[in-house]
């Protein structure tokens, strides 16, 4: 069974700062790693996918990293700011013929002072 | 990307009652999902939901509890039968995107069982 674990569990950082976000699975037979950002009470919004295939993926000031071989992705967030402050998910789709099912972390909450 | 739309966006519901959810997206999709985010834990995939075939539930979620209608490609239903407060928790609809490969979410329902 597949399980997901995100450390840290809660992070705070100054704005400005570079930070990174760290999210290990069990079981490197995925289709792909999706990282959401979920505001208190609110839905999720997809981040980035990085297939099983890639190593790695940008978009602005995020880029995501995957290792798959040894169960690991990375979430580097460059220049933070206030508004970054978010819980981000981590979760991992299997591989498998009609296999569509996220595993999620619990997340990391992350608070960025101003 | 899609955009998803879900009714009630939050309630207070009491002990005993059934609520429908709705799901609503702004295009046509084969998969929808229908998770589970329950205070403090991560989110749980409660079934799957394609059009014109019964939902598809995964361990531990039945039919008579949160019994789902998938009536056409752009929108879903989901009832949470005869609650309790264990069933206070966000639900989220999520769909697969065009490419067959990002996974999106709505902005939830969060229900509140007193």
């Amino acid at each position: 069974k597949q399980e997901v674990t995100q450390i840290p569990a809660a992070l705070s950082v100054p704005e400005g700062e570079n930070l990174v976000l760290n999210c290990s699975f069990t079981d490197s037979a995925i289709y792909n790693l999706q990282w959401f950002r979920q505001d208190p009470g609110k839905g999720l919004t997809s981040l980035l996918l990085i297939q099983s295939s890639q190593r790695e993926q940008t978009s602005g000031r995020l880029n995501a990293s995957l290792d798959k071989s040894s169960g690991r992705s990375t979430l580097y967030i460059a220049a933070s700011q206030p508004g970054d402050s978010a819980t981000y998910l981590c979760a991992v789709r299997r591989v498998g013929a009609g296999s569509y099912q996220l595993t999620f972390g619990k997340g990391t909450k992350l608070s960025v002072i101003p | 990307s899609a955009v998803i739309s879900q009714k009630p966006s939050r309630d207070i519901c009491q002990r005993g009652t059934s609520l429908t959810i709705q799901c609503q997206v702004d295009s046509q999709v084969t998969m929808m999902f229908w998770y589970r985010q329950q205070p403090g834990q991560s989110l749980t995939l409660i079934a799957t939901a394609n059009q014109g075939s019964e939902a598809t539930y995964e361990s531990g979620f039945v039919i008579d509890k949160f019994p789902i209608s998938r009536p056409n490609l752009t929108f879903s239903t989901l009832t949470v039968s005869n609650m309790s407060p264990e069933d206070s928790s966000i639900y989220l609809c999520s769909v697969l995107g065009g490419t067959g490969n990002t996974i999106y979410f709505g902005e939830g329902s969060w229900l509140t069982v007193v």
